[in-house]
């Protein structure tokens, strides 16, 4: 099935600094959101977006909807080893059923 | 709000043998939907019910592949004569209108 372009795969970094990661689609979408997964659970939901151009804050994670509605970026800031999992991206149209297409996830890991 | 819950949480069977896998969704929300995930992908879509009806089905869910969700409350995914490329993990997500996905903790499936 359609999966969404998401960069980087995966990244290690050290406790403090900052993080970004963008999902790009070859289709447009009405809705974006960003979930994280730690493992053997399910994923949970971060950020939703729900227009162009709209920036979105949740604590330390700040989320963006591209204008051009193919694209989203996260970032997070200051980061701490709790921020360890795999993120997720996911694109959502209205109408039909309103599948909800997933990217293939950055894995996070952070060095304290 | 008990969140969404599936069972079992992990299940092992031998090939060629059915397995059945239970969600009980968030209790107001009208829409479920069952997502599989593969190590290192994001989750897939499979199939999507609107209260009692079956709307969607993934060209992923092959003959072997049955869901029900008779009340329109919790709902059911049986495979039949499963095959060492059914090991996934089977993950429930329910919501209410619009709303984003909530994921359950999902059922991993080990097919030996």
């Amino acid at each position: 099935g359609q999966q969404l372009n998401q960069s980087p795969q995966s990244m290690f970094i050290q406790e403090g600094e900052d993080v970004s990661m963008n999902c790009t689609s070859s289709s447009i979408f009405n809705t974006w959101l960003w979930y994280k997964q730690d493992p053997g659970e399910g994923p949970v939901l971060l950020i939703a977006l729900y227009k162009a151009g709209e920036l979105t804050s949740n604590g330390r994670l700040t989320a963006q909807f591209g204008i051009t509605r193919k694209d989203s970026f996260l970032n997070i800031s200051a980061s701490i080893p709790s921020d360890v999992g795999i993120y997720f991206c996911a694109g959502q149209n209205s109408g039909g059923y309103q599948k909800v297409t997933f990217g293939i996830g950055t894995k996070l890991q952070v060095i304290p | 709000d008990t969140g969404v819950s599936q069972d079992p949480r992990h299940k092992i069977t031998k090939r060629g043998q059915n397995v059945t896998f239970r969600c009980d969704p968030i209790s107001e929300h009208n829409r479920l939907y069952w997502y599989r995930q593969t190590l290192g992908q994001g989750p897939e879509f499979l199939t999507y019910f609107q209260n009692e009806a079956q709307l969607e089905k993934s060209r992923l869910l092959s003959d072997r592949f049955s869901a029900e969700r008779p009340k329109g409350s919790f709902s059911t995914l049986e495979i039949q004569r499963t095959e060492q490329g059914d090991s996934a993990m089977y993950l429930c997500a329910s919501r209410e209108g619009n709303s984003p996905l909530h994921f359950g903790n999902g059922t991993r499936l080990t097919v030996t």
